[in-house]
């Protein structure tokens, strides 16, 4: 496969379940980035890797915790989740999150959530 | 100061006509300004981008024209077709904090036949 992908791209999860999601990427890219996106809302980044670093955290909820194992991977677990964090969450990935550059991030399809 | 406003919400164009987004910030330090695109069931992908050093920025049929004095930018489709429907996106970020990108809320382009 190419590009970024995710799985699952649906998911439904009671207030005390444990999930979690998962982001990979063919890119060769050294960063990573979760986004929450819901209706009628910017996107909203939760947290960025660079080089398997957590290099932001967006003052997000203990409740979402993330994972970077390597560079081409990256998770976001869910615990005890709220049915306000039901949204599309959004994977993307970067050459580099170092600071000076730009360019031009690549998203994955996302994992539409529902928490119930 | 973080927020980027972003309008209109939802724009209804015809088929070979101009399509006007438009985007304003605050935060003077933000440098670098990409324009993303949304079809449904997919992520953003990278549609444009300029930095302030630059007034106007063309690829094809997209343009986007930037004010640094205002604190404003926008996007223009020439010419707009079907196939351009979507949700647009204006972003913008400082490059001395890497791509930490501050979205607007979104416009969704219908461009009818």
């Amino acid at each position: 496969e190419t590009g970024v992908t995710q799985t699952p791209r649906h998911l439904v999860m009671g207030m005390t379940n444990k999930k979690s999601l998962k982001c990979e990427q063919h890119l060769g890219h050294n960063a990573m980035y979760w986004y929450k996106q819901s209706a009628k809302k910017p996107l909203e980044l939760m947290f960025v890797y660079n080089f398997k670093e957590q290099t932001e955290n967006n003052s997000v909820p203990s409740r979402f915790s993330p994972e970077c194992p390597n560079s081409s991977h990256l998770f976001l677990h869910l615990h005890t989740l709220q049915p306000e964090d039901s949204a599309l969450y959004l994977c993307a990935s970067s050459p580099s999150g170092s600071p000076g550059l730009d360019g031009e991030q690549f998203f994955g399809p996302g994992t539409r959530l529902t928490v119930l | 100061q973080q927020q980027v406003k972003q309008s209109p919400q939802s724009l209804i164009v015809q088929k070979g006509g101009i399509s006007i987004i438009n985007c304003a910030y605050e935060n003077t330090a933000f440098d670098y300004f990409p324009w993303y695109q949304q079809f449904p069931g997919k992520g953003p992908a990278l549609l444009i981008a300029i930095r302030p050093d630059v007034s106007e920025k063309k690829e094809g049929r997209f343009t986007i024209s930037f004010n640094k004095s205002a604190k404003q930018f926008s996007l223009h489709i020439m010419d707009s077709q079907p196939g351009d429907s979507a949700t647009y996106f204006c972003a913008a970020s400082r490059r001395a904090y890497g791509q930490n990108f501050v979205f607007g809320p979104g416009t969704r382009l219908s461009v009818l036949p």
